[in-house]
């Protein structure tokens, strides 16, 4: 089975400007978190995509926003980025009904907002 | 905010058991203890979670205290690949929509 998968890696970003990420998630998965990592802090949740709406979120502002298509993929959408948006975003994949099993994490995007 | 307590950081030597303290005295009687890690430049690992009896699988083993208000995470023989952030985390029992909380975690170094 494949696991968590994101892109990019590594993003550079202008203060102001709009960026999307994706993930794709693990196979048998129905479920999309997405988490912020700040350097040196533990992950902070932002939002779960579940049949395709949002479902939780966390305290961010609306500028971050989601997306989670027909094959349970999902995309982070954040605007008007601020240099304190700077930090890895994770994308975390689970099964709704199944979800004391934990989730599975992808290795992140790295966001770098100058 | 979290719900759990642990300490900053770790040493352990290779090849020694590595026990992670971790503190939950607030845990409600319907929220399972987890354990997660993550290694420099990934995404956290699930490790192991349990509610009140202990528990063991290929990776570690769980004990939780009698009264759950606290748990030991144990890896029998570390090496250094298990040098990891690793996160303890209390969350509730239901079908799939209440996020981790993650604190700081415990910084665990294994020292060859």
């Amino acid at each position: 089975e494949t696991g968590v998968t994101q892109s990019p890696t590594h993003l550079i970003k202008t203060r102001g400007q709009q960026v999307t990420l994706r993930c794709s998630s693990q196979s048998g998965h129905n479920t999309v978190s997405w988490y912020q990592q700040a350097l040196g802090q533990g992950p902070q949740f932002i939002f779960q995509y579940y049949r395709e709406e949002e479902n939780g979120r966390g305290n961010f502002p609306p500028r971050f926003s989601g997306l989670q298509f027909p094959n349970y993929s999902s995309e982070l959408n954040v605007n008007a980025l601020e240099l304190d948006d700077s930090a890895l975003y994770l994308c975390a994949s689970s099964f709704w009904a199944r979800a004391l099993n934990g989730y599975t994490f992808g290795s992140g995007t790295r966001l770098t907002v100058v | 905010d979290a719900k759990t307590t642990q300490p900053t950081s770790m040493d352990c030597a290779e090849g020694r058991a590595a026990n992670l303290p971790c503190n939950h005295s607030t845990i409600s009687g319907n929220e399972y203890v987890y354990w997660y890690r993550q290694i420099h430049s990934q995404g956290p690992q699930y490790i192991i979670h349990g509610l009140k009896n202990n528990e063991t699988n290929e990776m570690a083993s769980l004990i939780i205290t009698e009264d759950r208000k606290s748990s030991t995470l144990i890896l029998p023989h570390a090496t250094l690949r298990d040098t990891a952030v690793y996160y303890c985390i209390v969350r509730k029992a239901d079908s799939g929509n209440t996020p981790l909380v993650f604190g700081k975690g415990t910084r665990l170094s294994v020292i060859a």
